[in-house]
């Protein structure tokens, strides 16, 4: 058990377009569920908490409008990346909580050109 | 934010070899500690979650331990295989609840046939 899946894997866009990830927990219910970023060498930040039914919470520095996460059912949380610019190029991984563990998707690799 | 730091940053062990790393954190306000297995293109699968000082867990071949007071743990692999071969990542959550996780940057083993 305990499954999350994360799609899409890997997306290519234009600067200036959105573009939306979707994380999915399969086999548990997840009130809370966590986006982190990576950057090259670099560890795992944790961008945003999400909450079913209320709004998202933000670490310092990171752009509220910029990153919009919804999390409108107990299995799903969505991130999308508004405006993208190749700085916004990364890996974005999300997680979903259950009890005191946190269960990770495989992961988006996002290129902005 | 946690300073959690891994060492080695990489490490290649022949099969058949034991091996083992550190993670080393904050011995002040600790919480829990988490250890992942990463493989490429996978989800990080979580591997032991440690809450108390002294705390030793284990699976399979797989052993790790807890020093709240000094600020460690170790995992240890033993009799290592070719599919041990991942990145393994630990983290500590800044506050109570296990939510918001700090991640060190990871060790990346590689075993050698």
């Amino acid at each position: 058990g305990a499954v999350v899946s994360q799609h899409p894997s890997r997306v290519i866009c234009k600067s200036g377009t959105s573009v939306k990830i979707e994380c999915r927990s399969l086999d548990f219910q997840a009130t809370t569920m966590f986006w982190y970023r990576q950057f090259p060498k670099q560890s795992l930040m944790l961008m945003a908490t999400s909450n079913e039914g209320s709004k998202a919470t933000y670490e310092q520095g990171v752009e509220k409008d910029k990153f919009l996460i919804n999390h409108a059912s107990l299995t799903l949380s969505t991130l999308t990346v508004t405006s993208a610019h190749p700085e916004d190029s990364s890996f974005y991984i999300c997680s979903a909580k259950r009890q005191v563990e946190q269960f990770f998707g495989p992961g988006t690799r996002l290129t902005v050109l | 934010i946690l300073n959690v730091e891994q060492s080695p940053q990489s490490l290649h062990v022949q099969e058949g070899d034991s091996t083992n790393f550190t993670c080393s954190f904050p011995s002040s306000n600790f919480y829990a500690l988490h250890w992942y297995r990463w493989e490429t293109a996978k989800s990080p699968e979580a591997l032991f979650v440690m809450t108390l000082n002294g705390d030793e867990k284990k699976k399979g071949r797989i052993s790790a331990t807890l020093n709240t007071k000094e600020g460690y743990s170790y995992l240890y692999i033993k009799g290592s295989q070719p599919e041990d071969s991942a990145t393994y990542l630990c983290a500590s959550p800044s506050n109570f609840g296990n939510e918001k996780l700090t991640f060190g940057t990871g060790t990346r083993l590689t075993i050698i046939p």
